[in-house]
């Protein structure tokens, strides 16, 4: 599987936007890029996934670089409730597992 | 709402004994997953089920381990001769699955397993 790299932490202000980011050089045409977050004592829930375009829902943004090789996700307007870990996973069509990383430990100031 | 539930939260128990967990999926869900969490890392895949079929194991299944879907509802996890090794956090997910096209997985709250 095509690996990711993220930052192990992040800090944010509460109501500020936070950038998580995430390298993947050996993406393939057909990965596409998921994000799933969790928060503390819960299992893993799904926040957003996209293959080229960037991609918006009601819980964040995604935004793609035009060579895939690294994409962001966008909070655009963190809440202590979104203090979590972050997973950026790469999935190929055929990949149905999900493999995670190490993550990114988003902590929210008040 | 029936979210994916997993039975019971927590398990202690000594070196060497069975245990089984049980995760009700999201009703609709024709996939069924299984993971692995331990402290400070991300979930590791253990084994998938499509319905009733377990159609992916990880080389992290010993043979100590074995799942089951039967009637392609529920799904149980046993450990056999449990050990210390085994001690973490075991998820469930389920999801929807059609051919290659790809759905969210929604997991369970977990089983943490404390082998003494």
């Amino acid at each position: 599987d095509a690996k990711t790299t993220q930052p192990n932490s992040m800090e944010s202000n509460e109501e500020e936007p936070v950038h998580l980011p995430c390298n993947h050089s050996t993406i393939s045409g057909t990965d596409y890029i998921h994000w799933y977050r969790q928060l503390p004592s819960q299992g893993p829930e799904y926040v957003i996934h996209g293959l080229t375009s960037n991609v918006n829902n009601r819980m964040a943004s995604l935004a793609i670089a035009e060579d895939r090789k690294s994409s962001t996700l966008i909070l655009h307007r963190a809440t202590l409730r979104d203090a979590a870990v972050y997973y950026c996973i790469l999935r190929g069509i055929l990949n149905t597992p999900l493999v995670f990383g190490k993550g990114t430990r988003l902590s929210v100031i008040a | 709402d029936t979210g994916v539930s997993q039975d019971p939260r927590h398990k202690i128990t000594k070196r060497g004994q069975n245990v089984t967990f049980r995760c009700d999926p999201i009703s609709e869900h024709n996939r069924l997953y299984w993971y692995r969490q331990t402290l400070g890392q991300g979930p590791e895949f253990l084994t998938y089920f499509q319905n009733e079929a377990q159609l992916e194991k990880s080389r992290l299944l010993s043979d100590r381990f074995s799942a089951e879907r039967p009637k392609g509802s529920f799904s149980t996890l046993e450990i056999q001769r449990t050990e210390q090794g085994d001690s973490a956090m075991y998820l469930c997910a389920s999801s929807w699955g059609e051919g290659t096209l790809l759905y969210e997985q929604y997991f369970g709250p977990g089983t943490r397993l404390t082998v003494t």
